[in-house]
């Protein structure tokens, strides 16, 4: 079966601190995409990166970094120098294009991050 | 950038009234989706629609809820009798096959629905 594991209920820093949100998955599947969202308090989800199973490499977008990891299942997410607007739920998320018929998304239970002034 | 469209943003209803829930997916897109979110729990996948049927659904997608493209652009949820347990965010999507650019999922905005 498949599972999206974020440790992590609720994560407080302080402005200019760097932080990482952690997403550990389950599949059986050898192709696979997984998702990160950010849904801020109104409410909204907006995508934040997709990662093929097939591509290790990390990525940088801005203060943004994820770390892929196969070898032990995790999907890691770094805001370097957080800011209060990075406030909000984030939600690591699995999907299985090939091996389902339906792509659904398979949703972790999201880490509330609060940065603080 | 394309968009997909929920409407209305937010719905109070009556326990046992019935609801529709509105989205207009993507032009090119061909899978479809609702997703619920109870208030401060994660986002749980209901029911996913391709070629004009249910392709999947989730055994939270009972009886009570059904799914429709009415005329080719329209994607709707109708909640038959609401129950309280009903009030959550429903979420709209809409994917390409095989994902496309954008991960090949978009999100709605979403419908906040409450049952009063």
């Amino acid at each position: 079966a498949q599972k999206v594991t974020q440790a992590q209920t609720e994560i407080s820093v302080v402005e200019k601190e760097d932080v990482t949100l952690d997403c550990v998955y389950e599949t059986r599947d050898t192709t696979y995409y997984l998702f990160w969202y950010k849904q801020p308090p109104s409410g909204e989800l907006v995508f934040l990166i997709r990662r093929n199973s097939f591509d290790e490499q990390n990525e940088i977008s801005g203060r943004y970094s994820w770390n892929f990891q196969k070898s032990t299942s995790s999907f890691n997410f770094t805001i370097t120098a957080s800011q209060v607007v990075d406030s909000a739920v984030y939600f690591c998320a699995l999907s299985d294009p090939y091996g389902g018929a339906t792509n659904k998304l398979i949703f972790g239970t999201g880490t509330l991050l609060a940065v603080q002034p | 950038e394309p968009e997909v469209t929920q409407t209305p943003s937010h719905q109070v209803t009556q326990m046992g009234q019935e609801v529709i829930l509105r989205c207009v997916p993507i032009s090119n897109h061909l899978y479809f989706y609702w997703y619920r979110q109870i208030l401060g729990q994660k986002v749980e996948f209901l029911v996913s629609f391709y070629n004009n049927e249910i392709s999947e659904k989730s055994e939270i997608f009972d009886d009570q809820f059904s799914v429709e493209r009415p005329d080719g652009s329209n994607f709707t949820l109708k909640i038959r009798s609401t129950k309280l347990e009903d009030s959550a965010m429903y979420f709209c999507a809409s994917s390409e096959t095989p994902p496309g650019r954008e991960g090949g999922y978009t999100f709605g905005s979403g419908t906040r629905l409450t049952v009063v």
